[in-house]
């Protein structure tokens, strides 16, 4: 089966600029994640959706990241205006919504953001 | 709530040691435990998982993880590492049925030949 696609896979911009991470899903993933991996921690999460549904936003910068899941498959993740602590890897995992697996996560190569 | 604790930030052995990553945790309720392996420019993939039933968990490439639930641990063993094991290693936790998962900082295990 297709993994989880993302693009672009590198990004660099100037600070106060926008800028918007695409996320495909495994065919069938009813959750997606969106997850912010600064150099050196662990992924944090960013959103969660249960299809096109947000299950969790608490760890969202709300004043400068939106998200959207579009018909429940594709999502966009986007950033105006970019700030220079935002540079950092942008990943995207998809799920299937099955306890008994553990919610098994699967994820996309990520895209590394450098804001100037 | 959850939380995630690597011990170790790096690891370097040499190729052919044996090797430990140690991962505590935290929680309040019962737990599925994961270790992901990210390889240099790729995207994290699982290596291993305790859901239920046996404590002693193993991965396709020779790695082992052992859940204990009175030390809260899950630590991640290989008797014999390999230069290919060089990548970052996270642990992550998920409270059963739930939908949010933790992951801890990571370990870097460098395998030097």
């Amino acid at each position: 089966e297709a993994g989880v696609a993302q693009s672009p896979r590198y990004k660099i911009i100037e600070k106060r600029q926008s800028v918007a991470f695409w996320c495909n899903p495994i065919s069938g993933h009813a959750t997606l994640y969106w997850y912010q991996q600064i150099l050196g921690q662990g992924p944090k999460l960013l959103i969660q959706f249960q299809n096109n549904g947000v299950v969790d936003d608490s760890q969202l910068p709300k004043d400068r990241f939106s998200a959207e899941r579009l018909k429940g498959v594709d999502s966009t993740l986007k950033i105006q205006p970019a700030k220079l602590e935002d540079s950092a890897v942008y990943l995207c995992a998809s799920s299937l919504v099955e306890r008994v697996r553990g919610n098994e996560q699967f994820f996309g190569p990520g895209t590394r953001l450098t804001v100037l | 709530a959850q939380s995630v604790t690597q011990l170790d930030s790096q690891v370097p052995v040499f190729e052919e040691a044996p090797v430990e990553l140690r991962c505590n945790y935290s929680s309040s309720v019962s737990v599925y435990l994961f270790w992901y392996v990210q390889y240099p420019n790729q995207g994290l993939q699982l290596l291993l998982k305790y859901l239920s039933g046996s404590t002693l968990v193993e991965s396709i490439n020779g790695f082992e993880a052992e859940f204990n639930k009175s030390q809260t641990s899950f630590h991640l063993r290989k008797p014999s590492v390999h230069i290919s094991d060089t990548a970052e290693y996270f642990c992550a936790v998920s409270e059963t049925g739930g939908f949010k998962t933790i992951f801890g900082a990571g370990t870097r295990l460098f395998v030097k030949a």
